[in-house]
């Protein structure tokens, strides 16, 4: 199973920012959604689709339907600016798969 | 608070031994899911393996049969012992812990495996 993000997305500040997470049928499953920022180790940002962590801002909220699943990030900050990765749990082969990173750049 | 800190890494030649540990603070590691997620420099996430609450354990392919996860409750610890290491094993090795076995909350700061000859 292959979880498929586009290497970069760029946004304004203030702006909406839509990243995809493209997975056969990943509507079925449970996709998590972590960032990045250099030299830092990641944070999880939205569990099981649509589920914001304590401490994560209202602007970061998730979906999941068909083939994709989406990071959407509301009102982009400067400090928005990171790598998003998606993971998801194949039950099938008991391995727990990440994509390949999109890098949000705020223009 | 929750801190994991991995401690171990270092230069190894290809076909070593390296042993990686992490010492978890904040929560007991029989309660959690603790998993080792590895970043090459300048690549994105990889899965390695994970130490369920209940003992059982899952490797990636890549590593099956060269690594090993365990735990020791005494400690509140979990290591990772490395064999056979391959240049394509150099990485940043996360101990990450879960309250779900599905994903990752807590993550520590890496420890750094560099195999090269």
């Amino acid at each position: 199973y292959v979880l498929t993000q586009p290497p970069s997305v760029s946004v304004a500040p203030g702006q909406t920012a839509i990243l995809t997470c493209g997975g056969s049928n990943i509507g079925a499953r449970g996709v998590h959604w972590y960032q990045q920022k250099p030299g830092q180790a990641p944070v999880l940002v939205i569990s099981y689709n649509i589920d914001r962590p304590s401490g994560i801002p209202e602007r970061f909220s998730g979906s999941n339907s068909g083939n994709t699943a989406t990071l959407t990030i509301s009102r982009v900050e400067a400090g928005d600016e990171a790598v998003y990765y998606c993971q998801l749990w194949d039950r099938h082969t008991d391995h727990w798969l990440f994509g390949g990173g999109t890098k949000l750049t705020v223009l | 608070e929750v801190q994991l800190v991995a401690t171990g890494g270092g230069l190894i030649q290809p076909g070593g031994s390296l042993r990686l540990s992490c010492a978890v603070s904040g929560f007991i590691v029989n309660d959690k899911y603790i998993s080792w997620v590895r970043q090459a420099p300048g690549k994105g996430l990889e899965w390695v393996s994970i130490f369920y609450s209940g003992g059982a354990t899952y490797y990636a392919d890549s590593v099956r049969g060269r690594f090993t996860i365990s735990r020791d409750s005494s400690n509140n610890t979990v290591s990772l012992q490395m064999n056979s290491l391959r240049v394509e094993d150099s990485a940043f090795y996360y101990c990450v812990g879960g309250e779900g076995s599905s994903y990752f909350d807590y993550w520590g700061q890496g420890t750094l495996v560099t195999v090269s000859s």
